[in-house]
């Protein structure tokens, strides 16, 4: 089955400074790819996702890159503030119209933002 | 709010009880989706529904554990005999499927403590 594996599992930058977190997945018919965003006691909120036809989406200062050959996909967050601080986790999915949707987790990424 | 909501946001139970979590999905929204999440983990996929019918379950999801849709709205989960390894919190999802949407949206979790 589908395996995503997440890394660095922490990191820690200045603030203002970018972020990159990476993410790797097995299955290559997984064709949708999301990020969430987890701060401590909520549920994970979506920040922002990219299909399989596409290599690069951006919104503000997040973006996600996709190297579908490598099988890998990465969030960047640029000019980073102390309110991005969290657990950040990348999905994977595949599935046809009418399929499971199912998301596949990486382990995370606890992001430390340094003033 | 029109997001997805959960409820209890936290129970403690003693080991063997029963325990049930309800789930308020977004209003339009025709999937619902359970997950389980431990501490320090991404998601684990249970089951998830269709309007109504519960389409695909896990093997995570042990006999003692039920997931219903009655009228397609809000859901359910059930575990019976409760044992220490439920203790996780336990995430809600929602997604329109229709068409290129596969974005799903979370709820806060409810949070389970077997003593």
């Amino acid at each position: 089955g589908e395996n995503v594996e997440q890394h660095p599992s922490t990191l820690s930058v200045q603030e203002g400074d970018s972020a990159v977190i990476k993410c790797t997945y097995s299955d290559s018919a997984s064709n949708y790819f999301p990020w969430y965003k987890q701060e401590l006691g909520k549920g994970p909120q979506l920040i922002i996702d990219i299909r399989s036809n596409v290599g690069e989406k951006k919104d503000q200062r997040i973006a996600v890159t996709l190297n579908k050959t490598a099988k890998h996909f990465s969030l960047h967050i640029t000019e980073t503030q102390p309110e991005d601080s969290a657990v950040y986790f990348c999905a994977a999915s595949k599935g046809q119209p009418g399929g499971n949707y199912q998301l596949i987790w990486g382990a995370g990424t606890k992001l430390i933002i340094k003033p | 709010d029109t997001g997805v909501s959960q409820d209890p946001r936290h129970k403690i139970t003693k080991r063997g009880q029963n325990v049930t979590f309800r789930c308020d999905p977004i209003s339009e929204h025709n999937r619902l989706y359970w997950y389980r999440q431990t501490l320090g983990q991404g998601p684990e996929f249970l089951t998830y529904f269709q309007n109504e019918a519960q389409l695909e379950k896990s093997r995570l999801l042990s006999d003692r554990f039920s997931a219903e849709r009655p009228k397609g709205s809000f859901s359910t989960l059930e575990i019976q005999r409760t044992e220490q390894g439920d203790s996780a919190m336990y995430l809600c999802a929602s997604s329109l499927a229709r068409g290129p949407a596969r974005e799903q949206y979370f709820g806060p979790g409810t949070r389970l403590t077997v003593t």
